[in-house]
């Protein structure tokens, strides 16, 4: 079975420009999660979402946007990027809730110049 | 707020040597402690899941401990290999049903000399 897919995998965009990345589950999986990686440090979580709800949001501007299609994939949308958004974008899925172990993609690496 | 802290944050040792990684959590309300694998540029993989419930889970030449009223967890290496390099993460679910998902700490960067 196919792990967690993302994509793209790399992204380069310019200040104040619109993003969208997307993330396939493991078949199956109705939970996806996005987090931000910013380099050196831990992921910091963004959304949840479960059957196609907004489950938990992390402590995110309103530009972070998100959702969840009805077969379980999912898009993380930002608006009007600045420079620290820079960063690996990761996707996590989980059978349920979240409760369970989460099984990451590899991830988007964004770069906004 | 919620914190989770890895000490140390990197760590270079001699291939085969045992090692412990070190986890610390502020609130021992949690529902699950899990380790992670992170090699440079790539996504996450899970290594051992704890919950709440238990004390240790075991895979192959990993061991991790959770001891939740002093908030502590420790990741055990045992004969340590050149491709156990790399970043391992600490990440605490806390017991909001989920809603607030994982929180993580910083990584231990870990280096294995052949």
């Amino acid at each position: 079975d196919a792990g967690v897919t993302q994509s793209p995998t790399h992204l380069i965009k310019t200040r104040g420009q619109h993003v969208t990345l997307r993330c396939s589950p493991i078949s199956g999986h109705k939970s996806v999660s996005w987090y931000q990686q910013v380099l050196g440090q831990g992921p910091q979580f963004i959304f949840q979402y479960y059957e196609k709800e907004e489950r938990g949001r992390g402590n995110f501007p309103d530009r972070f946007s998100a959702r969840q299609f009805p077969n379980y994939s999912s898009e993380l949308n930002v608006n009007a990027l600045l420079l620290g958004d820079s960063a690996l974008y990761l996707c996590a899925s989980s059978p349920k809730r979240g409760w369970e172990t989460q099984y990451f993609g590899p991830g988007t690496r964004l770069l906004v110049l | 707020k919620q914190e989770v802290t890895q000490i140390p944050a990197a760590l270079s040792v001699p291939e085969g040597e045992n090692l412990v990684l070190n986890c610390s959590f502020t609130d021992s309300a949690i529902y699950n402690l899990q380790w992670f694998r992170q090699d440079p540029g790539k996504g996450l993989t899970s290594l051992l899941l704890i919950q709440s419930s238990q004390r240790e889970q075991t895979s192959g030449r990993l061991n991790a401990s959770l001891d939740k009223s002093s908030g502590r967890s420790t990741l055990y290496i045992a004969a340590s290999q050149p491709g156990d390099s790399a970043t391992y993460l600490c990440a605490v679910l806390y017991s909001g049903g989920g809603a607030d998902g994982l929180t993580f700490g910083k990584g231990t960067h870990l280096i294995i000399q052949p």
